[in-house]
Parts: structure tokens; sequence; C-alpha cells
């Protein structure tokens, strides 16, 4: 079945770690692709997007994202985070034949200071 | 400018009954999309209204209905509510209507079924 993926699913790191969220599609032909977060007591909200041209997207906050298309991966990088990163990461696709925004079932980070 | 706003808040209903959730988008946004977030899950797209037409549906039943009205607003009707309803339903609010255009979501409707 179609559907996005992100196999971590609670990760804890040490503030000034680096952070590499993983995710991938099993969609064929043009995707769009992104990264949504939810901070603690907060609203869902875009941390950054990809529709084509340069793989590497830069978003918000420092987050960057890399499409590797041979990968079908989307996966959320950042090389120090901080306490303030704490939240819920959301992967979604929007598959090209479609206009359904269709969304992984989230990864939970915990920095500790 | 204020952002999506959801009412209520928190619901409470039976299995059988029929409950209506309401959404209101950011100002200037004609798009609203409806998701249901099961705990320990992604939102699941169920609908989504541009200009009070609908433009798409997810894999639900049609105990779920929806419909904006010419402000914009929109509702969300589910009847026969089932144990399984029970979910957090998120409204989001767009300026376009593809759903590639950002989405503006509201802080959601916990609604328990018992």
């Amino acid at each position: 079945a179609q559907s996005v993926s992100q196999h971590n699913h609670h990760v804890i790191l040490s503030e000034a770690a680096s952070l590499e969220l993983g995710c991938n599609y099993s969609y064929g032909g043009t995707v769009n692709l992104f990264w949504y977060v939810q901070y603690p007591g907060q609203h869902l909200q875009l941390l950054l997007k990809y529709f084509s041209g340069d793989p590497l997207v830069k978003g918000i906050k420092g987050f960057e994202a890399e499409f590797i298309k041979s990968k079908f991966s989307f996966n959320l990088r950042k090389p120090s985070v901080q306490w303030s990163d704490t939240a819920e990461y959301f992967c979604a696709v929007t598959p090209g034949d479609t206009d359904k925004l269709i969304f992984g079932t989230g990864t939970r980070l915990q920095v500790f200071p | 400018d204020a952002g999506v706003t959801q009412s209520p808040t928190h619901l409470i209903k039976t299995r059988g009954q029929q409950v209506t959730l309401r959404c209101s988008p950011i100002s200037g946004h004609k798009s609203v999309s409806w998701y249901q977030q099961v705990l320990g899950q992604g939102p699941q797209f169920i609908f989504q209204y541009y200009e009070k037409e609908e433009r798409g549906r997810g894999n639900f039943p049609d105990r779920f209905s929806a419909r904006q009205f010419p402000n914009y607003s929109s509702e969300l009707n589910v009847n026969a509510l089932l144990l399984g309803d029970s979910a957090l339903y998120l409204c989001a609010s767009s300026r376009a209507k593809r759903v590639t255009d950002t989405q503006y979501f509201g802080p959601g409707t916990r609604l328990t079924v018992l």
C-alpha cells in the first residue's frame, strides 16, 4: 500500500547533538514533500517543503531536508539541536496525481539540556 | 492576525450520536481541509473544500460529511458515532486550492466517544 514511513518513533538527544529523522514514501512519480512540526501546546506548523529544484531544502530554525529520489527518502536534519527543538515531527507527501496531504506517523523528539 | 480557530475544544459523545465540529479559517483563506488524528498516528485527510465546493475526500465512510459557508468557515459532521471515531480533529486553511499551498492548522477538537 502507498504510505509514508517514519521509522524513528521516539528520539532522545542531548543539546548540541546532531539530528537526522528518517522519512520514506512509497509513491512513484512526482511527489511534493513536507516536514511539519508540533511544539508542545502549539499547532502543527510547516517546517519546510520541497517541490522541485535543489534537493537540499532549508527551513526555519536551522532545519534542512534532503530529497533523494532513488531512495524515496526525505530525511530531516539539524547539525546541533536545542532544548527548544523538543517537539513532534511529521513528514508528509502529496503524490503528484492527487491533491491529498498524506502524513507519516510522526517522530517524537526530546532534547535534554 | 487571528489563526485558524476551531470549536469546541473538547467534546464527549456516546456511540450512535451525531457531532458537528466548526472551523474558522484565517482571513483571506478560501480553502479548508479536515484531518483526523488518532492517538499515536499522523493526521489523516478527510475533506478539502475550496470556494464552498468539495475538492477532495479521504478514505472515510459516508457518516462523515462537511460543508463550507460563504464566509469560508466550515463544519464537519459525523453521524452514528463509533468508538473508533475518538480522535483529534484538525482543521487547516490555506489561500489556494492546492494542498501544496502552505496549510495553517488550528488547535483541533478532541472528540471522545464513549
